[in-house]
């Protein structure tokens, strides 16, 4: 079964300061990668994707996640945050469960909750 | 194009009793999943829905229950209630690129 470790659980940094917040995950079949960002009594927004294609990807607020197919690392930085940026964030992988089908499974990592501090 | 939509937002229930939860995807979504949120076991999968037929399922007891209809809105039902079924019930909806779109939960707190 595949899994999805987020290796931080609180990540507090001040603001304007570079953040990264780590995601591997155990998978040796086909994989789509994402980043959901969770603000509080909300559900969970879509930061960025990768599906194929080039390993950086980046989201229209400043983050970037790069796939690293040999250390399955999804790692995903920010070279400056902001206030704003403080919410929980959640790593997923989505594996090829079925070809003819297409069925996937997605699963989520434990979630890092990111806290900027001014 | 309006979101996945998920009603009641907020719900509290007594032991024992039953619940039902309803959630709405974006247009032309065929497929849609449950989560359960918990501060102490994080986002936990239910089960995924696609063309009215349970795809996929997470490993939860019997208790826990869903369906889709014909126009890709689902349900999903608690019966018999216990405390540690308060939680966040998120929805999401299969978008073409694969990506997840979710509601905004619904919060049931069963006292």
């Amino acid at each position: 079964a595949q899994s999805v470790t987020q290796l931080d659980s609180q990540v507090p940094v001040f603001e304007e300061a570079p953040v990264e917040l780590r995601c591997n995950y155990s998978s040796s079949v086909s994989v789509y990668l994402f980043w959901y960002v969770q603000y509080p009594n909300q559900g969970l927004q879509l930061l960025l994707k990768y599906l194929s294609g080039s390993t950086l990807v980046e989201s229209i607020n400043g983050f970037e996640a790069e796939f690293n197919k040999s250390q399955t690392s999804f790692h995903l930085r920010k070279p400056s945050v902001h206030i704003s940026d403080t919410a929980e964030y959640f790593c997923a992988v989505s594996i090829l469960l079925e070809g003819y089908t297409g069925r996937r499974a997605l699963t989520f990592g434990s979630g890092t909750r990111l806290q900027v501090q001014p | 194009k309006a979101g996945v939509t998920q009603t009641p937002r907020y719900l509290i229930k007594t032991r024992g009793q039953q619940v039902t939860l309803s959630c709405s995807p974006i247009s032309g979504h065929r497929s849609v999943s449950w989560y359960q949120q918990t501060p102490g076991q994080g986002l936990q999968f239910l089960f995924e829905y696609f063309s009215e037929t349970q795809r996929n399922k997470g490993n939860f007891p019997g208790r826990f229950s869903g369906r889709q209809f014909s126009n890709s809105r689902s349900e999903m039902n608690v019966s018999t209630l216990e405390l540690g079924d308060s939680a966040l019930y998120l929805c999401a909806s299969e978008g073409a690129g694969r990506e997840a779109f979710f509601g905004q939960g619904t919060r049931l707190t069963v006292v």
